[in-house]
């Protein structure tokens, strides 16, 4: 089955003890991308790569890391957590396949930051 | 600027009637229109998208959507509400043409009552 998967779906943590959040999808997709949604701000993206080993800011990058080692993974850093990065996190993969220009989500990871 | 609008946070309708969501864009060239619906504690599914050709699409679930150039507008329609149809809504825009980036709307909560 055609997916991206996030791990893990939720997370408690503390401010400064740094997290990673793993993202993989499984259609080879080249474009991969993180947003944030929060209340009455929609989703807005943190970082996107359009392939291995190149990665650009989106619109909210600040306090946020991502690496593209493999085409199939791309993790979320926070080195530093602070409360305002507590938010709903999801990861998006699209193709230049038959699906092109066409961005399929992930599940979503709820972070929250005490 | 580029910008997504969707003017109506919250909307509830009686089931079986019909359903209408706003969505306005500023851009001065046609960019890639999407519509995505997130049931609570779910990820986003992709219910429709514009490209290129005929103005009006048909998405899953007997959703639809039309596209009008001179309204910058796409909206999302559908005949007959379902109880089951109770989510956010979120229109989405591609400005790049490349699948790099999704620009999101706020989102409408659609309440159903029966």
């Amino acid at each position: 089955e055609a997916q991206v998967t996030q791990n893990p779906r939720y997370l408690i943590t503390v401010t400064g003890k740094k997290l990673t959040v793993t993202c993989s999808q499984n259609m080879n997709h080249e474009y991969m991308s993180w947003y944030r949604q929060d209340p009455g701000l929609g989703l807005r993206q943190i970082y996107y790569s359009m392939n291995v080993e190149v990665t650009d800011k989106g619109d909210v990058p600040e306090g946020y890391k991502v690496s593209r080692k493999e085409k199939r993974n791309f993790p979320l850093i926070l080195e530093s957590p602070s409360p305002n990065q507590t938010s709903l996190y999801f990861c998006a993969s699209s193709g230049s396949g038959g699906d092109y220009l066409t961005q399929y989500f992930g599940p979503g990871t709820r972070l929250t930051v005490l | 600027a580029q910008s997504v609008t969707q003017p109506d946070i919250h909307i509830t309708v009686s089931e079986g009637a019909s359903l209408e969501l706003r969505c306005n864009y500023s851009y001065g060239a046609t960019p890639y229109l999407f519509w995505y619906v997130q049931s609570p504690g779910q990820g986003l599914q992709l219910l429709l998208k514009y490209f290129s050709g005929d103005t009006l699409v048909q998405g899953i679930k007997g959703f639809e959507a039309e596209f009008k150039r001179s309204q910058s507008s796409f909206n999302l329609r559908k005949p007959s509400v379902h109880w089951s149809d109770a989510a956010e809504y979120f229109c989405a825009v591609d400005f790049t043409g490349t699948a790099s980036k999704l620009t999101f709307g706020t989102g409408t909560r659609l309440q159903v009552t029966l």
